[in-house]
């Protein structure tokens, strides 16, 4: 069981809104900031948000993503089929001191 | 170019060691944060632990601590991740990640993965 909760999997169609959440507590998303992070099957992880609704570049602007109180979320509009991938919540744990990532949402473009 | 480049897959029986590792270029190596993440076959990410090579202070995550050991090599650029005694449990692959020089945690800059096996 993970100190920070995702659903397993989202699905949506093209050109849809799809959101991501991720669930924790006061000493991790209460507190820090929270990453998100894309994985395509069988690559490297890759930062997608950070620092809570921050884009590095080259991430498309569908992607956003927001934070309230001790739940976070990513936010995909226009969905496109390269979106198809497993996704990340990261956030560091003052109880814990050490980051603690979501155990992952797979989103299916229908 | 940013880069870090692990070191290739590794077999290993039980009880045997290892050390792995992860060359870091295009950047000042000793001012930024290098960690390690385990992905378990079909299971998600989980942070191991982050070294800073200026100093040599590491951050362990309590599930990791006293099972591995990080450190670094900043004559060569390079980060390591160690076992002393492997169990068929510590199959999976093994990520290293550069940290941001920000307060976010957030990791840019991630290995293409060391695939680590266990087996008798």
């Amino acid at each position: 069981q993970s100190v920070v909760t995702q659903p397993p999997s989202v699905s949506g169609t093209p050109g849809q809104r799809v959101t991501i959440s991720c669930s924790g507590s006061s000493s991790n998303i209460g507190t820090n900031f929270v990453n998100w992070y894309q994985q395509l099957p069988r690559t490297a992880p890759k930062v997608f948000i950070y620092g809570n609704n921050q884009r590095p570049s080259g991430v498309p602007d569908r992607f956003s993503g927001s934070k309230s109180g001790t739940s976070a979320s990513l936010a995909i509009s226009g969905l496109q089929s390269e979106d198809e991938a497993e996704y990340y919540c990261a956030v560091w744990d003052d109880s814990l001191s050490a980051v603690v990532f979501g155990g992952g949402t797979k989103l299916t473009v229908l | 170019e940013v880069q870090l480049v692990q070191s290739g897959a590794e077999v290993r029986k039980p009880g045997e060691s290892l050390k792995i590792s992860c060359k870091a270029s295009g950047y000042n190596f000793p001012k930024h944060w290098i960690g390690w993440v385990r992905q378990m076959p079909g299971k998600g990410l989980e942070w191991m632990g982050i070294i800073y090579p200026s100093d040599s202070d590491i951050k362990y995550n309590p599930s990791f601590q006293g099972q591995v050991t990080i450190s670094v090599d900043n004559s060569i650029t390079t980060a390591y991740l160690q076992w002393n005694s492997l169990k068929a449990s510590d199959t999976a692959l093994y990520y290293c990640a550069r940290r941001q020089r920000d307060y976010t945690y957030a990791m840019d800059v991630w290995g293409q993965g060391t695939t680590v096996t266990v087996s008798s």
